[in-house]
Protein backbone atom coordinates (compact mmCIF):
# COMPACT_ATOMS: atom_id res chain seq x y z
CA UNK A 1 0.00 0.00 0.00
CA UNK A 2 1.53 3.45 -0.82
CA UNK A 3 1.07 6.22 1.86
CA UNK A 4 1.56 9.93 1.64
CA UNK A 5 2.08 11.36 5.05
CA UNK A 6 1.30 15.04 4.36
CA UNK A 7 2.65 18.30 6.73
CA UNK A 8 2.17 20.18 8.71
CA UNK A 9 -1.99 19.22 9.67
CA UNK A 10 -2.60 22.80 10.47
CA UNK A 11 -1.28 26.34 9.53
CA UNK A 12 -2.23 29.12 10.67
CA UNK A 13 -0.50 32.58 9.23
CA UNK A 14 -1.27 35.71 9.02
CA UNK A 15 -1.38 37.29 5.69
CA UNK A 16 1.75 38.43 3.73
CA UNK A 17 3.87 35.18 4.91
CA UNK A 18 4.97 32.29 3.49
CA UNK A 19 4.43 28.89 4.21
CA UNK A 20 5.23 25.40 2.62
CA UNK A 21 3.62 22.50 2.48
CA UNK A 22 5.19 18.98 2.45
CA UNK A 23 3.94 15.34 0.79
CA UNK A 24 6.22 12.64 1.56
CA UNK A 25 6.67 9.06 0.59
CA UNK A 26 8.28 6.10 0.58
CA UNK A 27 6.45 4.89 -2.94
CA UNK A 28 8.01 6.36 -5.98
CA UNK A 29 4.67 7.75 -8.49
CA UNK A 30 4.30 8.68 -11.70
CA UNK A 31 2.48 11.92 -11.14
CA UNK A 32 1.74 13.79 -8.10
CA UNK A 33 -1.44 16.15 -7.87
CA UNK A 34 -2.62 19.20 -5.75
CA UNK A 35 -6.16 19.37 -4.87
CA UNK A 36 -7.79 22.53 -2.46
CA UNK A 37 -10.68 21.98 -0.82
CA UNK A 38 -13.03 24.46 0.51
CA UNK A 39 -15.84 23.76 2.87
CA UNK A 40 -18.81 22.24 1.43
CA UNK A 41 -17.36 21.50 -1.58
CA UNK A 42 -15.01 18.47 -3.37
CA UNK A 43 -11.41 19.03 -3.81
CA UNK A 44 -10.40 20.74 -7.16
CA UNK A 45 -7.09 20.28 -8.72
CA UNK A 46 -4.67 22.86 -8.73
CA UNK A 47 -1.59 21.26 -10.68
CA UNK A 48 0.02 18.06 -11.55
CA UNK A 49 3.55 17.51 -11.26
CA UNK A 50 5.33 14.37 -13.84
CA UNK A 51 8.27 14.72 -14.20
CA UNK A 52 10.82 14.67 -11.17
CA UNK A 53 12.70 17.77 -10.16
CA UNK A 54 10.17 19.44 -11.97
CA UNK A 55 8.80 23.11 -10.45
CA UNK A 56 5.53 24.56 -11.64
CA UNK A 57 4.14 27.77 -10.66
CA UNK A 58 0.63 29.06 -10.21
CA UNK A 59 0.41 32.70 -9.63
CA UNK A 60 1.78 32.61 -5.89
CA UNK A 61 1.93 28.89 -5.81
CA UNK A 62 4.98 26.87 -6.09
CA UNK A 63 4.88 23.18 -6.61
CA UNK A 64 7.97 20.82 -6.81
CA UNK A 65 8.04 17.26 -7.19
CA UNK A 66 11.19 15.39 -5.79
CA UNK A 67 14.02 14.29 -7.43
CA UNK A 68 13.23 10.78 -7.18
CA UNK A 69 9.41 11.45 -7.87
CA UNK A 70 8.43 10.41 -3.99
CA UNK A 71 7.68 13.65 -2.28
CA UNK A 72 6.46 17.34 -3.47
CA UNK A 73 6.35 20.59 -1.98
CA UNK A 74 3.56 23.39 -1.91
CA UNK A 75 5.04 27.12 -1.11
CA UNK A 76 2.95 29.76 -1.17
CA UNK A 77 4.13 33.49 -1.02
CA UNK A 78 2.76 36.57 0.70
CA UNK A 79 -0.52 34.43 1.61
CA UNK A 80 -3.81 35.87 1.26
CA UNK A 81 -6.85 34.96 2.78
CA UNK A 82 -8.67 33.70 -0.10
CA UNK A 83 -5.88 30.90 0.09
CA UNK A 84 -7.55 29.12 3.47
CA UNK A 85 -8.69 25.91 2.96
CA UNK A 86 -7.62 21.91 2.81
CA UNK A 87 -4.72 21.44 0.44
CA UNK A 88 -4.83 17.65 -0.63
CA UNK A 89 -1.85 15.82 -2.50
CA UNK A 90 -2.45 13.02 -4.35
CA UNK A 91 -0.23 10.20 -5.97
CA UNK A 92 -0.56 7.79 -8.88
CA UNK A 93 1.37 4.34 -8.78
CA UNK A 94 3.37 3.63 -11.77
CA UNK A 95 0.07 0.77 -12.16
CA UNK A 96 -2.32 2.12 -10.41
CA UNK A 97 -3.52 3.77 -13.47
CA UNK A 98 -6.32 6.44 -12.55
CA UNK A 99 -6.64 5.97 -8.90
CA UNK A 100 -5.29 8.30 -6.32
CA UNK A 101 -3.81 7.45 -3.49
CA UNK A 102 -4.39 11.07 -1.20
CA UNK A 103 -2.72 12.12 1.78
CA UNK A 104 -3.88 13.60 4.96
CA UNK A 105 -4.43 17.37 4.03
CA UNK A 106 -3.40 20.20 5.72
CA UNK A 107 -6.15 22.99 7.24
CA UNK A 108 -4.65 26.31 5.88
CA UNK A 109 -5.85 29.36 8.09
CA UNK A 110 -4.46 32.65 6.47
CA UNK A 111 -5.80 35.50 8.82
CA UNK A 112 -6.05 39.07 7.86
CA UNK B 1 -24.51 22.96 -13.84
CA UNK B 2 -22.15 21.11 -11.73
CA UNK B 3 -20.86 18.23 -13.86
CA UNK B 4 -20.70 16.08 -10.61
CA UNK B 5 -23.95 15.85 -8.55
CA UNK B 6 -24.54 14.07 -5.23
CA UNK B 7 -27.82 13.38 -3.42
CA UNK B 8 -28.31 13.95 -0.48
CA UNK B 9 -26.60 16.09 0.22
CA UNK B 10 -26.53 15.36 4.13
CA UNK B 11 -28.38 12.77 5.89
CA UNK B 12 -28.88 11.44 9.48
CA UNK B 13 -29.69 8.25 9.90
CA UNK B 14 -29.83 5.61 12.89
CA UNK B 15 -27.83 2.08 13.14
CA UNK B 16 -28.96 -0.46 11.47
CA UNK B 17 -30.71 1.47 8.87
CA UNK B 18 -29.76 1.27 5.00
CA UNK B 19 -28.63 4.04 3.12
CA UNK B 20 -28.01 4.81 -0.44
CA UNK B 21 -25.73 7.46 -1.93
CA UNK B 22 -26.23 8.43 -5.32
CA UNK B 23 -23.80 10.25 -7.67
CA UNK B 24 -24.60 11.63 -11.28
CA UNK B 25 -22.21 13.31 -13.94
CA UNK B 26 -22.39 15.19 -17.30
CA UNK B 27 -18.71 14.88 -17.92
CA UNK B 28 -19.33 11.51 -20.40
CA UNK B 29 -16.20 10.06 -18.07
CA UNK B 30 -16.06 6.30 -17.99
CA UNK B 31 -14.19 5.92 -14.32
CA UNK B 32 -16.04 6.57 -10.97
CA UNK B 33 -15.11 6.54 -7.57
CA UNK B 34 -16.43 6.90 -4.27
CA UNK B 35 -14.53 8.52 -1.34
CA UNK B 36 -14.96 8.55 2.36
CA UNK B 37 -12.91 11.55 4.57
CA UNK B 38 -12.85 11.67 7.69
CA UNK B 39 -10.73 14.23 10.27
CA UNK B 40 -6.85 14.10 9.79
CA UNK B 41 -7.48 10.83 7.59
CA UNK B 42 -7.51 12.24 4.01
CA UNK B 43 -9.95 10.67 1.09
CA UNK B 44 -10.28 6.67 1.61
CA UNK B 45 -11.05 4.89 -1.47
CA UNK B 46 -14.50 2.33 -0.75
CA UNK B 47 -14.73 1.58 -4.51
CA UNK B 48 -13.95 2.51 -7.85
CA UNK B 49 -15.23 1.30 -11.52
CA UNK B 50 -13.81 1.76 -14.72
CA UNK B 51 -16.93 1.30 -16.92
CA UNK B 52 -20.59 -0.10 -16.62
CA UNK B 53 -20.42 -3.41 -15.49
CA UNK B 54 -16.87 -2.95 -14.06
CA UNK B 55 -16.66 -2.78 -9.94
CA UNK B 56 -13.16 -2.73 -8.27
CA UNK B 57 -13.17 -2.72 -4.35
CA UNK B 58 -10.51 0.12 -2.84
CA UNK B 59 -8.93 -0.24 0.45
CA UNK B 60 -12.03 0.40 2.65
CA UNK B 61 -14.60 -1.88 1.41
CA UNK B 62 -16.54 -3.69 3.92
CA UNK B 63 -19.78 -2.65 5.28
CA UNK B 64 -20.13 -0.76 1.62
CA UNK B 65 -21.04 -1.71 -1.59
CA UNK B 66 -21.88 -0.07 -5.40
CA UNK B 67 -23.74 -0.02 -8.26
CA UNK B 68 -23.44 1.18 -11.53
CA UNK B 69 -26.13 1.51 -13.55
CA UNK B 70 -25.44 3.79 -16.04
CA UNK B 71 -22.51 5.47 -17.48
CA UNK B 72 -23.21 8.64 -15.88
CA UNK B 73 -24.43 6.92 -12.34
CA UNK B 74 -22.97 5.20 -9.47
CA UNK B 75 -24.29 4.54 -5.91
CA UNK B 76 -23.08 3.55 -2.81
CA UNK B 77 -25.40 1.43 -0.22
CA UNK B 78 -24.30 0.74 3.39
CA UNK B 79 -26.71 -2.11 4.25
CA UNK B 80 -26.89 -1.67 7.96
CA UNK B 81 -25.38 1.63 8.55
CA UNK B 82 -23.15 1.98 12.09
CA UNK B 83 -21.70 5.23 13.71
CA UNK B 84 -18.41 4.58 12.35
CA UNK B 85 -19.63 5.16 9.01
CA UNK B 86 -20.30 8.97 10.15
CA UNK B 87 -18.25 10.56 7.69
CA UNK B 88 -18.23 13.07 4.44
CA UNK B 89 -18.35 10.82 1.06
CA UNK B 90 -17.25 12.11 -2.00
CA UNK B 91 -17.93 10.93 -5.61
CA UNK B 92 -15.38 11.17 -8.58
CA UNK B 93 -15.29 11.11 -12.04
CA UNK B 94 -11.99 10.87 -14.31
CA UNK B 95 -11.34 10.19 -18.15
CA UNK B 96 -8.13 7.81 -18.80
CA UNK B 97 -4.77 8.95 -17.51
CA UNK B 98 -3.02 11.47 -19.77
CA UNK B 99 1.12 12.78 -20.00
CA UNK B 100 -0.39 15.21 -17.28
CA UNK B 101 -1.74 12.84 -14.84
CA UNK B 102 -5.27 11.35 -13.69
CA UNK B 103 -7.14 14.47 -12.59
CA UNK B 104 -10.45 13.67 -10.86
CA UNK B 105 -13.22 15.25 -10.49
CA UNK B 106 -15.01 15.60 -7.63
CA UNK B 107 -19.03 16.01 -6.62
CA UNK B 108 -19.62 18.71 -3.60
CA UNK B 109 -20.05 15.44 -1.11
CA UNK B 110 -22.40 13.98 1.25
CA UNK B 111 -22.71 14.18 4.71
CA UNK B 112 -23.43 11.37 6.15
CA UNK B 113 -24.25 10.79 10.18
CA UNK B 114 -24.98 7.89 11.82
CA UNK B 115 -26.27 7.52 15.07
Amino acid sequence: TQLLEQSPQFLSIQEGENLTVYCNSSSVFSSLQWYRQEPGEGPVLLVTVVTGGEVKKLKRLTFQFGDARKDSSLHITAAQPGDTGLYLCAGAGETSGSRLTFGEGTQLTVNP
Amino acid sequence: DADVTQTPRNRITKTGKRIMLECSQTKGHDRMYWYRQDPGLGLRLIYYSFDVKDINKGEISDGYSVSRQAQAKFSLSLESAIPNQTALYFCATSDLPTAEGPEQFFGPGTRLTVL
